[in-house]
């Protein structure tokens, strides 16, 4: 129920494509969705984020859909560089108040080659 | 930009030696957090902190492990006795609301 399940693990794309990385999860307490990138070495940085009452959220090259009754949400990189080679990590979160734990996916590889 | 940092960045310890990881969370932050994250895995929840108190924790925050606030800048993690398992990446995050969580760079703690 706690869970939330990422895939693919790894995935190549070629400079410009659009890497699209899924996640879905079981518990519908969950109201935040955010998403993290983590170069080797560094701690997570918070990319981009939805809430539930929308099913789009576009920040620059990043875009997130999210399907409340697939319960799933997935992460779009358009015009994709070499630069983002890292790995991303979805998240989601619940209830009120200010100390929601994140609950992360496995995380997924992804490299773009020049 | 305000982050969050962490000291030291790597830490080798023995076993059975107690460690202490350090954070200084954003400055108008009110909520935060350590996590771990063992080498190839997903990051883990460990614990959360607000208003002085421990709000929710994990099964891995077990009782050789204690959180602390001591001057209202720092946000300390304690491990009374590591052990071999214990050797991961810990992360300091913290928040402004119950929304966004900022991480840290990360202490490496290896025990041996």
């Amino acid at each position: 129920q706690q869970q939330v399940k990422q895939s693919p693990q790894s995935l190549i794309v070629q400079k410009g494509g659009i890497p699209i990385i899924n996640c879905a999860y079981e518990n519908t307490a969950f109201d935040y969705f955010p998403w993290y990138q983590q170069f080797p070495g560094k701690g997570p940085a918070l990319l981009i984020a939805i809430r539930p009452d929308v099913s789009e959220k576009k920040e620059g090259r990043f875009t997130i859909s999210f399907n409340k009754s697939a319960k799933q949400f997935s992460l779009h990189i358009m015009d994709s560089q070499p630069g983002d080679s890292a790995t991303y990590f979805c998240a989601a979160s619940e209830g009120l108040g200010g100390y929601n734990k994140l609950i992360f996916g496995a995380g997924t590889r992804l490299a773009v080659h020049p | 930009e305000p982050e969050v940092t962490q000291t030291p960045s790597h830490q080798v310890t023995q076993m059975g030696q107690e460690v202490i990881l350090r954070c200084v969370p954003i400055s108008n932050h009110l909520y935060f957090y350590w996590y771990r994250q063992i080498l190839g895995q997903k990051v883990e929840f460990l614990v959360s902190f607000y208003n002085n108190e421990i709000s929710e924790k994990s099964e891995i925050f077990d009782d050789q492990f204690s959180v602390e606030r001591p001057d209202g800048s720092n946000f300390t993690l304690k491990i009374r006795s590591t052990k071999l398992e214990d050797s991961a990446m810990y992360f300091c995050a913290s928040s402004v609301d119950r929304a966004e969580q900022y991480f840290g760079p990360g202490t490496r703690l290896t025990v041996t």
